[in-house]
């Protein structure tokens, strides 16, 4: 079955820095790959996603690069900001976002230093 | 978008008994999943849903410990069976509308 990986388990930055999150996985069927925001005590929100057919994509100061060849993806995030921070989970399906189960990653504890 | 409620929000249970933890989606979805998240962890997928079909379980996850019930296309049930401090966690169902999956608020388990 599919394996995420993601890598830093915590993060801290200055506000105004960029922060780089970057999950791996397993299944090479693997065709669609979200990324959620979790903050304290809160359900997952979805923040931006791509699939298999898209290299990256941008959302103002978010953005996801994915590499088919190597099984990796990565969540940039430009001009931090305190609010940005939370925890950030990664996830893969076969399926896509609607039809299909979600694998995450382990999470990522984003914090951001004013 | 999609709007998903689960009851309750939370609950302190004995070991020994049962919850019945609903999901109600504010539109019709083929599948539905739940999903466990232990305390400042990951999200793990118990079992996926479809309306009119036994619910398909992941490994270490077994229909007599998490039934699930899927009567029509808006609503599920997960129940935690004969419960044990190990099941204290938080439990969340999800639904897909459109391309994207949604979450519930999750239910907050203790067992005592």
């Amino acid at each position: 079955g599919e394996n995420v990986e993601q890598h830093p388990s915590t993060l801290s930055v200055q506000e105004g820095d960029s922060a780089v999150i970057k999950c791996t996985y397993s299944d090479s069927a693997s065709n669609y790959f979200p990324w959620y925001k979790q903050e304290l005590g809160k359900r997952p929100q979805l923040i931006i996603d791509i699939r298999s057919n898209v290299g990256e994509k941008k959302d103002q100061r978010i953005a996801v690069t994915l590499n088919k060849t190597a099984k990796h993806f990565s969540l940039h995030i430009t001009e931090t900001q305190p609010e940005d921070s939370a925890v950030y989970f990664c996830a893969a399906s076969r399926y896509g976002g609607s039809q299909g189960n979600l694998i995450f990653g382990k999470g990522t504890k984003l914090s951001v230093k004013p | 978008s999609a709007v998903i409620s689960q009851k309750p929000s939370r609950d302190i249970c004995q070991r020994g008994t049962s919850l019945t933890i609903q999901c109600q989606v504010d539109s019709q979805v083929t599948m539905m999943f739940w999903y466990r998240q232990q305390p400042g962890q990951s999200l793990t997928l118990i079992a996926t849903a479809n309306q009119g079909s036994e619910a398909t379980y992941e490994s270490g996850f077994v229909i007599d410990k998490f039934p699930i019930s899927r009567p029509n296309l808006t609503f599920s049930t997960l129940t935690v069976s004969n419960m044990s401090p190990e099941d204290s966690s938080i439990y969340l169902c999800s639904a897909g509308v459109n391309t994207e999956a949604f979450f519930g608020q999750g239910t907050r388990l203790t067992v005592v």
